[in-house]
Parts: C-alpha cells; sequence; structure tokens
C-alpha cells in the first residue's frame, strides 16, 4: 500500500461542473501540500494545510487529520483546470522537506 | 524574480556519458531537491539540501552526485547514464525555517533519455 494514495486515478468533467480529488495518507503528517502539473510538465504548488480548509479562487483544499484524508475541490471547472493533481505529505521525521507524493489525478474538463 | 531556473529542458546521453543538470533560484531559499517522475510513479526525491555545503540523499540517489556551494545553486551530477535513468526531472527550493510547512517551487523540469 502507497503511503499516499489518490483518487480517482483519471477524471473527466464537463465545463461548470464541481470536481472533487481525494488523498488519503498513512503517515501521520504536519502538513498536506496539492500541487498541479500542467500539461506543458510544469508544477506549481497550490495549497499547503494541516488544519480545516483553505480557499483559493475556485479552488478549495480540506483536510481531516483524524481520518488522514484531504480533497481538493474545483467549483465551475473550466477547460484550464485540465491538469495532473498531485497531494504529497512530508515523510517523518517532519523536520525535513522529505515528501510523499501520490502519483496524481488527470483531470481533463471539456467545454 | 525568475524562480527556480532549471537548464537544459531536453537532453540525450548515450549509455555512459555524463552530464550536470542545473538549477538555480533567487529567492534565497534554504532548501533545494532534485527529484525524478517516471510514468505511473509518484514524484521520488533523489538529493536534497539544507543549506550551503550541506547535502543528503533521498529515496534513489544512486547514480548521481550533488553539491551545494553556494545558497542559489544546486547542480545534479550523472556520473555514468544508464537507460534506467531516463526519465524527468525536476528541481524545488522553499523556505526551511517551518521544516516541511513550507510550499515549493518547482523548476521546468528537464527531460532526459538515455540510449
Amino acid at each position: 500500500k502507497n503511503e499516499v494514495e489518490q483518487s480517482p486515478q483519471n477524471l473527466t468533467a464537463q465545463e461548470g461542473e464541481f470536481i472533487t480529488i481525494n488523498c488519503s495518507y498513512s503517515v501521520g503528517i504536519s502538513a498536506l501540500h496539492w500541487l498541479q502539473q500542467h500539461p506543458g510538465g510544469g508544477i506549481v504548488s497550490l495549497f499547503m494545510l494541516s488544519s480545516g480548509k483553505k480557499k483559493h479562487g475556485r479552488l478549495i483544499a480540506t483536510i481531516n487529520i483524524q481520518e488522514k484524508h484531504s480533497s481538493l475541490h474545483i467549483t465551475a471547472s473550466h477547460p484550464r483546470d485540465s491538469a495532473v493533481y498531485i497531494c504529497a505529505a512530508p515523510r517523518p521525521p517532519y523536520n525535513t522537506d522529505k515528501l510523499i507524493f501520490g502519483t496524481g489525478t488527470r483531470l481533463q474538463v471539456f467545454p | 524574480n525568475a524562480g527556480v531556473t532549471q537548464t537544459p529542458k531536453f537532453q540525450v546521453l548515450k549509455t555512459g556519458q555524463s552530464m550536470t543538470l542545473q538549477c538555480a533560484q533567487d529567492m534565497n531559499h534554504e532548501y533545494m531537491s532534485w527529484y525524478r517522475q517516471d510514468p505511473g510513479m509518484g514524484l521520488r526525491l533523489i538529493h536534497y539540501s539544507v543549506g550551503a555545503g550541506i547535502t543528503d540523499q533521498g529515496e534513489v540517489p544512486n547514480g548521481y552526485n550533488v553539491s551545494r556551494s553556494t545558497t542559489e545553486d544546486f547542480p545534479l551530477r550523472l556520473l555514468s547514464a544508464a537507460p534506467s535513468q531516463t526519465s524527468v526531472y525536476f528541481c524545488a527550493s522553499s523556505q526551511l525555517y517551518q521544516g516541511a510547512n513550507s510550499p515549493l517551487h518547482f523548476g521546468n523540469g528537464t527531460r532526459l533519455t538515455v540510449t
């Protein structure tokens, strides 16, 4: 079992749909990262959260520490949201940046 | 602000050749790292550095060397390229003041093919 697992692996949606991507982890964490990898390959950091919820534009990330689960939501999805979304959790001990990455969720949003 | 600059973007090597992937950041970040990304697998840490003069191994360090002579630069050296090193390589940096609780900034990646 991978220490960080994402679901689904692939996701297609029509423009305007509400999207949810899930991340489950088996390690205790200090913070969980959500990243976006563009079709061209570049990776950007979307969120880093250790509790509750964070929102940036149409993106919302939530985390439940007790259940070791995080979700990334996209409201009113748009074709430009098409990308691979990756979650990552720090490997103990947490004073380092040794992250364990999920294999990613490939999202395609069609007009 | 250039962020993290990674070169080259593409490289083809023959087995046994050596090369250096360059990575530079202009954000005064203490932490820098190299990852490789292979199909069906998550990013895997090759080597990392928590400051100038300090480097350490990640999950998959064999066949790679790094050095950190300045805060800005963190080159990755392939000593004798092998087909198993065909991959996409990413350099990343972050502030270290909160340990693992700092967002990562990534370079644009290097697609390396070893024949």
